[in-house]
C-alpha cells in the first residue's frame, strides 16, 4: 500500500517563476493539506482540499493555489515566485474529519534563485 | 484556534524516560490533541492521539488532565533513533479541519 508521494522531490527555480507541486494520497484518503517549512520552522498550513474544493486556507498570499482532482490527487501552484519561497512543501492526506490522523509524503524541497 | 506552546529543545540519554509537555489553554471542546514526530528533510510521522486521559501504543504513552489545558508526551527508554523534533497539534470541528503546528521540541538523545 503506498503512502504519500509527492514529485518533484527536488526543484529549482528563478525568481517570477511559476511551479506546480504534485501529491498523490494514501489509498483510501480524500482530504489532502498543504503545507510550507522554512529551515528550522514547523510546518505552515497552506490549505486543504476536500471533495475537489479548497475547505480551509492559511496566511499566505494568492500567488498560492491549488487543485484537487476525482482520484483525489492534488497540485499546489505557486506564482510570481519569490527568494522567500524557498522552502519544503508537504503534503499530507486524511480521511475527511480532522479526527484521522495525516499521512505526510517526504515534501518537495524549492529552491527559488 | 488553540495554540500551543511546547518547550524549544530538550536533552536526554538513552534509555532514559522522556517528557514532553504542551500546553493548550483555549483548547476546544470537541478538539482532539496529536503529536507527531519528525526527522530532518522528511515528513512530519503520526506517534499518537487522544482527547481526554490516558492513551498508549507502541511508541508512546500521551497523559491528558481533566482540564485538557496541556497534554505529554511520554518516550520510555529513548534510543539515539529518537532524537528529533516532536510537534503537537491540537484541532477538531470546532478549528474549522485546520491542524496548526507550532514549533515544535528538538529532543536530543545523546549516548
Amino acid at each position: 500500500d503506498a503512502g504519500v508521494t509527492q514529485s518533484p522531490t527536488h526543484l529549482i527555480k528563478t525568481r517570477g517563476q511559476q511551479v506546480t507541486l504534485r501529491c498523490s494520497p494514501k489509498s483510501g484518503h480524500d482530504t489532502v493539506s498543504w503545507y510550507q517549512q522554512a529551515l528550522g520552522q514547523g510546518p505552515q498550513f497552506i490549505f486543504q482540499y476536500y471533495e475537489e474544493e479548497e475547505r480551509q486556507r492559511g496566511n499566505f498570499p494568492d500567488r498560492f493555489s491549488g487543485h484537487q482532482f476525482p482520484n483525489y490527487s492534488s497540485e499546489l501552484n505557486v506564482n510570481a515566485l519569490l527568494l522567500g519561497d524557498s522552502a519544503l512543501y508537504l503534503c499530507a492526506s486524511s480521511r475527511g474529519t480532522v479526527e484521522e490522523k495525516l499521512f505526510f509524503g517526504s515534501g518537495t524541497q524549492l529552491s527559488v534563485l | 484556534l488553540a495554540k500551543t506552546t511546547q518547550p524549544i529543545s530538550m536533552d536526554s540519554y538513552e534509555g532514559q524516560e522522556v517528557n514532553i509537555t504542551c500546553s493548550h489553554n483555549n483548547i476546544a471542546t470537541n478538539d482532539y490533541i496529536t503529536w507527531y514526530q519528525q526527522f530532518p528533510s522528511q515528513g512530519p510521522r503520526f506517534i499518537i492521539q487522544g482527547y481526554k486521559t490516558k492513551v498508549t501504543n507502541e511508541v508512546a504513552s500521551l497523559f491528558i488532565p481533566a482540564d485538557r489545558k496541556s497534554s505529554t508526551l511520554s518516550l520510555p527508554r529513548v534510543s539515539l533513533s529518537d532524537t528529533a523534533v516532536y510537534y503537537c497539534l491540537v484541532g477538531g470541528q470546532d478549528s474549522s479541519y485546520k491542524l496548526i503546528f507550532g514549533s515544535g521540541t528538538r529532543l536530543l538523545v545523546r549516548p
